[in-house]
């Protein structure tokens, strides 16, 4: 069966590094996203990962691990703001189908 | 502005009365999809469109009809809504260039059935 799993819920102090992980079993694999979602808002594209290695984009990076099924997000330099939930999705083929995990409650403290 | 705009953002209605929830983008983007979101399991794909009069069963279909007339459209129609179908809806859009799907999401649509 399709499966995402993230933790649940997450906390770290402003300034910390914090990883987020998401292990994924799908029927096929055409890249994993992340998204934020802040309380009440939408969803905002974080990052696209589809081949092996480290994605870096400011402060937010990304890992991704094919063989292992293995993702995590990583965020450097943590501030208030970053409190929110990360989203990790994967399109399980060349089409549009994407699948999401729960979401990981991510809470910054000072 | 580049945006997906959704009407209406909150709705409350009564079981078995149909309804649309509208999706529009206007930055011309071929793929499109609907979403709900409710706690604990969070994001789970209705139904998507790759393009005009192409559309597929997400995960969980079961109680929704789409249709893509148009490109910039993308309603989701309840023929007969249920308390179930309580829930946070997203549309969101993407120019599904190869393989990429960025995906821009509207702002929700907050729907409860009594």
């Amino acid at each position: 069966g399709q499966n995402i799993d993230q933790p649940t819920e997450m906390t770290a102090t402003e300034g910390a590094i914090v990883q987020i992980n998401c292990t994924y079993q799908t029927s096929g694999f055409n890249g994993l996203f992340w998204y934020q979602q802040h309380a009440g808002e939408a969803p905002t594209f974080l990052s696209y990962n589809v081949l092996d290695g480290l994605e870096e984009k400011g402060r937010f990076s990304s890992f991704l691990s094919r063989s292992k099924g293995y993702s995590y997000l990583l965020l450097k330099e943590l501030q208030m703001k970053d409190s929110a939930s990360y989203l990790c999705a994967v399109s399980d083929n060349q089409g549009g189908k994407l699948i999401f995990g729960q979401g990981t409650e991510l809470s910054v403290k000072p | 502005e580049a945006q997906v705009t959704q009407n209406p953002r909150y709705l409350i209605t009564v079981t078995g009365k149909k309804l649309t929830v509208t999706c529009s983008q206007n930055m011309n983007h071929e793929y499109m999809s609907w979403y709900r979101q409710d706690p604990g399991l969070g994001l789970r794909q209705i139904y998507y469109s790759m393009n005009v009069e192409v559309t597929d069963k997400g995960d969980v279909p079961e109680g929704y009809k789409v249709s893509r007339k148009e490109k910039r459209n993308f309603p989701l129609i309840l023929e007969s809504p249920s308390p179930n179908q309580t829930s946070l809806y997203f549309c969101a859009s993407s120019f599904p260039g190869q393989g990429i799907y960025e995906q821009y999401f509207g702002p929700g649509t907050r729907l409860t059935v009594t």
